[in-house]
């Protein structure tokens, strides 16, 4: 079936390095979304990003549709940054139907 | 511009009782999607309204049932709770302009734990 793959499952960085996390798509999308996950549970948008390269301030997005992936940037990372990040998917026909992946969960230690 | 809302925002329940939970998209969405999150599955596609209309559904079986109502608010309900269905509903809501835009925003989230 449709997958949506995400790498490392784990992250742990100290304040101030930098990120890459990675996203897989087996299949052509329509849409692609990364979340940020607050602890409370809410799943916040950090970008809508089909294709393209997109930045908000330290973060930034990458998704080479013709390779199937995405990737996340986060730079100068800080405390706040700690959380579960999440990748998402649509891959046509009903346009409502994300397929998450697993998230990449990163602690940013002080 | 308000965000997705929903309600309750907790809610615990026992084996055999049935729950409906709802929500109110961003004014002016018209889609309206919902999604289980257990530590277990993870973040899981449940069902998709839009004008009224269930367009889509996940794997769940048919004690998950929603409607959506003129205003777009939508409710999903479900029937003979079992232990497992406790979780993280999120409900999230979409605008749809023109063909394949559909950057889809989620609200809080409602907790429910079933004893």
């Amino acid at each position: 079936g449709i997958q949506v793959e995400q790498s490392p499952p784990d992250l742990i960085l100290q304040e101030g390095a930098n990120s890459t996390l990675r996203c897989n798509f087996s299949d052509s999308v329509n849409n692609l979304q990364w979340f940020h996950q607050n602890p409370w549970g809410q799943l916040i948008n950090l970008f809508y990003i089909p294709s393209g390269t997109k930045q908000n301030g330290r973060l930034s997005a990458t998704t080479v549709a013709t390779e199937r992936y995405s990737l996340l940037y986060i730079s100068s990372s800080q405390t706040t940054d700690s959380g579960v990040y999440f990748c998402a998917a649509n891959y046509g026909g009903s346009q409502g139907n994300l397929i998450f992946g697993k998230g990449t969960k990163l602690s940013v230690k002080p | 511009k308000a965000g997705v809302t929903q309600t309750p925002r907790y809610l615990i329940k026992t084996r055999g009782q049935q729950v409906t939970l709802s929500c109110s998209p961003i004014s002016g969405h018209r889609s309206v999607s919902w999604y289980q999150q257990t530590p277990g599955q993870g973040l899981q596609f449940l069902f998709e309204y839009f004008s009224e209309t269930q367009r889509n559904k996940g794997n769940f079986p048919g004690r998950f049932s929603g409607r959506q109502f003129s205003n777009s608010r939508s409710e999903m309900n479900v029937s003979t709770l079992e232990l497992g269905d406790s979780a993280l509903y999120l409900c999230a809501s979409s605008l749809e302009v023109g063909a394949g835009y559909n950057e889809q925003f989620f609200g809080p989230g409602t907790r429910l734990t079933v004893l």
